[in-house]
Formats: C-alpha cells, sequence, structure tokens
C-alpha cells in the first residue's frame, strides 16, 4: 500500500512570497490533515478535511494561509505571502474516516522563508 | 497550544537499556497515543492506548495510562541504535475526537 505522499520535500523561498505544497493521502481515507512543525517543537493541527469538506481550520491563518481538497482526492496548502516565522515541516496525515483511528504520515515539506 | 508535554526532553542510553518517557496532559481525554519521528522524516504510529485502559504492550513497548494524574508513560525495553528518534504522545480532545494535539517530544540516542 502506498503512502502518504508529499510534495516538493524542500522549499527555500524569501519572505513575502508565495508558496504552495501537495499532498497525495492513501487511497481510501476520507480525512486528510494539515500539520505545521516548528523545529523542536510536536506537530499542530493547521486544517481537517473530510472529503472535500473542512472539519476544522481553527489555528489556520487564513489571513496567509489556504488551503482545498477540491475532489476529496489531494490537497493543496498555500501560504501567501510567506513570512520567516513560516519556517517550518509542513506535514500531511490521512486517515480513513478520522474517528480516533491512526494517522498516518507523509515524510513532510521543509519550508525556509529567508 | 500544547496538550502533552513529555518529560525528559532528551534522554540517552546504551543498547539493550530501558528507556521511559513521561506525558502529561491537560484537559480530559478518550485516547492518547504515542508516535515516533526519526530525523528529517515523518511520524509514525506506535501504539493507542484508550482513557479506560490502564497498561497496553505492543513488542517491544509498554504504554501506561493514569486518567487521574492525566500522565502516560512509554516504555521501550531492550533499546536498540534503531529506536533513536523524537517520541510524541498525541490526545485527542473529549469535545473533539478527530482532533489530535501533540506534545512537545521526546529526543532519544541510543549508542550502540
Amino acid at each position: 500500500e502506498a503512502g502518504v505522499a508529499q510534495s516538493p520535500r524542500y522549499k527555500i523561498i524569501e519572505k513575502r512570497q508565495s508558496v504552495a505544497f501537495w499532498c497525495n493521502p492513501i487511497s481510501g481515507h476520507a480525512t486528510l490533515y494539515w500539520y505545521q512543525q516548528i523545529l523542536g517543537q510536536g506537530p499542530k493541527l493547521l486544517i481537517q478535511f473530510q472529503n472535500n469538506g473542512v472539519v476544522d481550520d481553527s489555528q489556520l491563518p487564513k489571513d496567509r494561509f489556504s488551503a482545498e481538497r477540491l475532489k476529496g482526492v489531494d490537497s493543496t496548502l498555500k501560504i501567501q505571502p510567506a513570512k520567516l516565522e513560516d519556517s517550518a515541516v509542513y506535514l500531511c496525515a490521512s486517515s480513513y474516516s478520522g474517528k480516533q483511528e491512526t494517522q498516518y504520515f507523509g515524510p513532510g515539506t521543509r519550508l525556509l522563508v529567508l | 497550544s500544547q496538550q502533552g508535554e513529555e518529560d525528559p526532553q532528551a534522554l540517552s542510553i546504551q543498547e539493550g537499556e530501558n528507556a521511559t518517557m513521561n506525558c502529561s496532559y491537560k484537559t480530559s481525554i478518550n485516547n492518547l497515543q504515542w508516535y515516533r519521528q526519526n530525523s528529517g522524516r515523518g511520524l509514525v504510529h506506535l501504539i493507542l492506548i484508550r482513557s479506560n485502559e490502564r497498561e497496553k504492550h505492543s513488542g517491544r513497548l509498554r504504554v501506561t495510562l493514569d486518567t487521574s494524574k492525566k500522565s502516560s508513560s512509554l516504555l521501550i525495553t531492550a533499546s536498540r541504535a534503531a529506536d533513536t528518534a523524537s517520541y510524541f504522545c498525541a490526545t485527542d480532545t473529549f469535545y473533539n475526537t478527530d482532533k489530535l494535539i501533540f506534545g512537545t517530544g521526546t529526543r532519544l540516542q541510543v549508542f550502540p
């Protein structure tokens, strides 16, 4: 079974530029999560999708971050414009239905904002 | 905000020794999970323990949960160099069982 795929693996941009990350969850998984992990900290949930609907985006900085999952499969997370403090690893995870289940994580995208 | 706090922040041991990590959390939960993260890679699920369980085993892993103290421990027995990683506890919240809140992590170094 293929795991969660993410691209790119690394990205370096300058502040005020925009960037987009892509995630393809495990086939058949209805729930998709985006996390932000700042160096030395645990992952923090940014947004959770159930199929193509948003379940929780309470910690997503909506003035600069956006995410979509139009067909209920793959998803993109965008930052526009980026700030220095956005430097982090962005992790995508998926689970079958989300209900108290194991989440399967992708390798992450490491973003550096200069 | 962080729900869980792991202790210690870092742990160094020799191969063959046992490693114990602790996690404390703040609010009532339905379940608690432990994840491992190798350097530069994504997280891997290790074990889930529900709020009505006190102890659970999986291979060399033993997890305990004390809901009265809002704490959990992860014991890795007979550690190996390959166990070198960061370990995170993650809890749901009683009002939202889909949402995981991760702790700050314990960095474990196992020396051959």
